[in-house]
C-alpha cells in the first residue's frame, strides 16, 4: 500500500495514560501534517513537520501534545495524560511539497482515540 | 468570521438532481483550492482541485471566483453514492500545504 499509513486505527486509553499515534507518509512525500477532528466538527490543523523539523505547530495545544518526525521511522503524535476531551479522530496527511501537486494533501485512514 | 465558510446543510436531494455548494474564503492571497469528500468515519479524499478557469470531472464541476472570493462545486445527476460531506480547502502558501484551511463541510444526502 503506497498510501499514508496510520496506526493504530483504534486506540482506547484511560484518563491519565499516554497515547502514541504513528504515521508513515506516502512514498516520496517529505511533508507530514496532523489534523484532529472532534465528533461532529471539522478538521483542525495541528502541526506540520518535515524530517527532524517542526515547521508549524500553531494548531497544537500548548500542553500534553507533542509531535516528531525523526530521520528514520514514522511520525509520532504523542498525547500525554489524556483526558476525555482528547477523544477524536486524528488524521495524518502527507504531501510531496514540490511540483505541480506539491500542495495536494493525501490523508491516512485516521486513528480513532477514545478516552474512558 | 471563519477563514473558510461553508453552508453546513444538510442538502437532501433526490437521485438525478443537480446540487451546488458554495464556499467563501477570507484571505485574498489564497492560491490553491480543492474540494475533498469525507464519508462518515472515513478520511477526507481529494475530489478535485479547482483551477482559475474552472474544471470538470465527469458529473462534477468546480468554479473559482477570485473577485468574490468563493469556490463552488456542482454535482449533476446525483447518485446515492454521492452522499457524503464535502470539504472546501483553501491554501495561501504554496510552500506549505499544511497552511491549508478546511471548511467544516457541507453534508449531502441523496435519496432514492
Amino acid at each position: 500500500n503506497a498510501g499514508v499509513m496510520q496506526n493504530p486505527r483504534h486506540l482506547v486509553r484511560r484518563r491519565g495514560q499516554e497515547a502514541r499515534l504513528r504515521c508513515s507518509p506516502m512514498k516520496g512525500h517529505s511533508h507530514v501534517y496532523w489534523y484532529r477532528q472532534l465528533p461532529e466538527e471539522g478538521l483542525k490543523f495541528m502541526v506540520y513537520l518535515q524530517k527532524e523539523n517542526i515547521i508549524d505547530e500553531s494548531g497544537m495545544p500548548k500542553e500534553r501534545f507533542s509531535a516528531e518526525f525523526p530521520k528514520e521511522g514514522p511520525s509520532i503524535l504523542r498525547i500525554q495524560q489524556v483526558v476525555r476531551g482528547d477523544s477524536a479522530a486524528y488524521f495524518c496527511a502527507s504531501s510531496p511539497g514540490r511540483g505541480n501537486s506539491g500542495n495536494t494533501i493525501y490523508f491516512g485512514e485516521g486513528s480513532w482515540l477514545t478516552v474512558v | 468570521r471563519k477563514e473558510v465558510e461553508q453552508d453546513p446543510g444538510p442538502f437532501n436531494v433526490p437521485e438525478g438532481a443537480t446540487v451546488a455548494f458554495n464556499c467563501t474564503y477570507s484571505n485574498s492571497a489564497s492560491q490553491s483550492f480543492f474540494w475533498y469528500r469525507q464519508d462518515c468515519r472515513k478520511e477526507p479524499k481529494l475530489l478535485m482541485s479547482v483551477y482559475s478557469s474552472g474544471n470538470e470531472d465527469g458529473r462534477f464541476t468546480a468554479q473559482l471566483n477570485r473577485a468574490s472570493q468563493y469556490i463552488s462545486l456542482l454535482i449533476r445527476d446525483s447518485k446515492l453514492s454521492d452522499s457524503a460531506t464535502y470539504l472546501c480547502v483553501v491554501n495561501w502558501d504554496n510552500t506549505n500545504a499544511g497552511k491549508s484551511t478546511f471548511g467544516d463541510g457541507t453534508t449531502l444526502t441523496v435519496k432514492p
